[in-house]
């Protein structure tokens, strides 16, 4: 198993502001995503974090609003970039140690733009 | 992507069984069947997963239709901390890359 944290855990942000989410496993993983949650709605993916390389992206999804870093095979960040509203979310990240298996999530960054 | 489909909701008592269905007509043969759950602010977590057979753990069982159209996971026992919604997903060789439905909210009475 992996343990996973987030910082932070949850934050009340300007719109038009940024916020970069870390998101810190306790063992060195392949797999690590990003997702997000919006209100009453289920998980949408935003984006694989690769080692050593530029973030794959899913559909709708763009690394001029959402940067993503991945220096290591234990940390990751996610950055929330010129909030709007729409943004208010919970962000998670979820790693897995070996592609279609079992994967762990992180408790979540409640993000609330105003 | 294959998609699964799911009712929106399931009531059960707790310390009986419940079964939650999923439909996955359009799978392939490599898909894996996955389910998680998500409890009350707080993020999803494994429940268990399986290609063709049943497959059972310490937390469920997962029953597989033999053409692999449905799967149904079953809880033996309900307790109130089994209320959560449940989520069915397929993936394969897709970079371990989880696509989410709308999952089944299951509430548990006492």
């Amino acid at each position: 198993s992996a343990v996973i944290s987030q910082k932070p855990s949850r934050d009340i942000c300007q719109r038009g502001t940024s916020l970069t989410i870390q998101c810190q496993v306790d063992s060195q993983v392949t797999m690590m995503f990003w997702y997000r949650q919006q209100p009453g709605q289920s998980l949408t993916l935003i984006a694989t974090a690769n080692q050593g390389s530029e973030a794959t992206y899913e559909s709708g999804f763009v690394i001029d609003k959402f940067p993503i870093s991945r220096p290591n095979l234990t940390f990751s960040t996610l950055t929330v970039s010129n909030m709007s509203p729409e943004d208010s979310s919970i962000y998670l990240c979820s790693v897995g140690p070996s592609g279609d298996y079992e994967q762990y999530f992180g408790p979540g960054t409640r993000l609330t733009v105003t | 992507d294959a998609k699964t489909t799911q009712p929106n909701s399931m009531e059960s008592n707790e310390e009986e069984p419940v079964h939650l269905p999923c439909n996955h007509s359009t799978i392939s043969g490599t898909d894996y069947i996955h389910w998680y759950r998500q409890l009350p602010s707080q993020g999803p977590e494994y429940v268990i997963h399986g290609l063709t057979s049943n497959v059972n753990n310490r937390m469920a069982s997962l029953a597989i239709a033999e053409d692999r159209k449905s799967s149904t996971l079953i809880l033996h026992r309900a307790t109130l901390r089994d209320a959560a919604v449940y989520y069915c997903i397929l993936s394969y060789n897709q970079g371990g890359k989880l696509i989410f439905g709308q999952g089944t909210e299951l509430s548990v009475k006492p």
